[in-house]
């Protein structure tokens, strides 16, 4: 089975700052994917970013990047040049290459302040 | 439509009533999902649909809670004998056959308040 923990309940920066959102994780499974998705008021999730546990390089996306530490099974994602839009609550999520769903964290909201 | 479609977007009902919740998925996905978020918490895996498979329930928390996808397209969530405790953002999630583990495309949700 697999365990997602993400022990900030409430995180704020200010905007055009830098915020880091930690994330670990637990998984027997040597085949796995890591996810990070945002779940604004609208309630719709929208995927941010995703990496692939046999990939050493950490995946990027525009102003979004993640800390991949694979030994420590730490997944943190850092938002650059922080927007009001990015304001959201952000989740977690990890998918054995076996397993057919995601396991989510318990989420962080994010607050960006003008 | 261009993305997941959930209907209605809010439900309240009473205690002991029974519900059904609608999903239509992006066309051509044949994964399906539903998850539900209780108040503050992250998403608890209900039931997984693949193509013309049989379904993942092993996230069913009950017997009360059923669903079903139609010609592997729309699907809908019932949940009978609604308890207070049922009261959660239903959300429904499609995808390309490789699932989760690519990328899922939610829908906006159902918000069932059980009073």
């Amino acid at each position: 089975a697999q365990t997602v923990t993400q022990s900030q309940p409430e995180m704020s920066v200010q905007e055009a700052e830098t915020v880091t959102l930690s994330c670990t994780y637990d998984t027997s499974e040597s085949d796995y994917y890591l996810f990070w998705y945002k779940q604004p008021p609208s309630r719709q999730m929208i995927l941010v970013i995703r990496q692939e546990a046999y990939k050493q390089q950490n995946a990027t996306e525009n102003r979004f990047s993640v800390n991949f530490q694979k030994a420590a099974k730490s997944f943190s994602l850092k938002i650059s040049d922080s927007q009001l839009g990015d304001a959201a609550m952000y989740f977690c999520a990890s998918c054995s290459g076996s397993a057919r769903q995601l396991t989510f964290g318990s989420g962080t909201q994010l607050t960006v302040l003008p | 439509g261009a993305g997941v479609s959930q209907s209605p977007s809010n439900k309240v009902t009473e205690k002991g009533k029974d519900v059904e919740l609608r999903c239509d998925p992006i066309s051509g996905h044949t994964a399906l999902y539903w998850y539900r978020q209780s108040l503050g918490q992250g998403l608890e895996f209900l039931i997984y649909f693949q193509g013309n498979s049989a379904p993942d329930k092993s996230g069913l928390p009950s017997d009360r809670f059923s669903a079903e996808r139609t010609g592997g397209s729309v699907s809908t969530l019932t949940i009978q004998r609604t308890q207070q405790e049922d009261s959660a953002v239903y959300l429904c999630a499609s995808s390309l056959p490789r699932g989760a583990r690519e990328k899922l495309f939610f829908g906006s949700g159902t918000q069932l308040s059980v009073l």
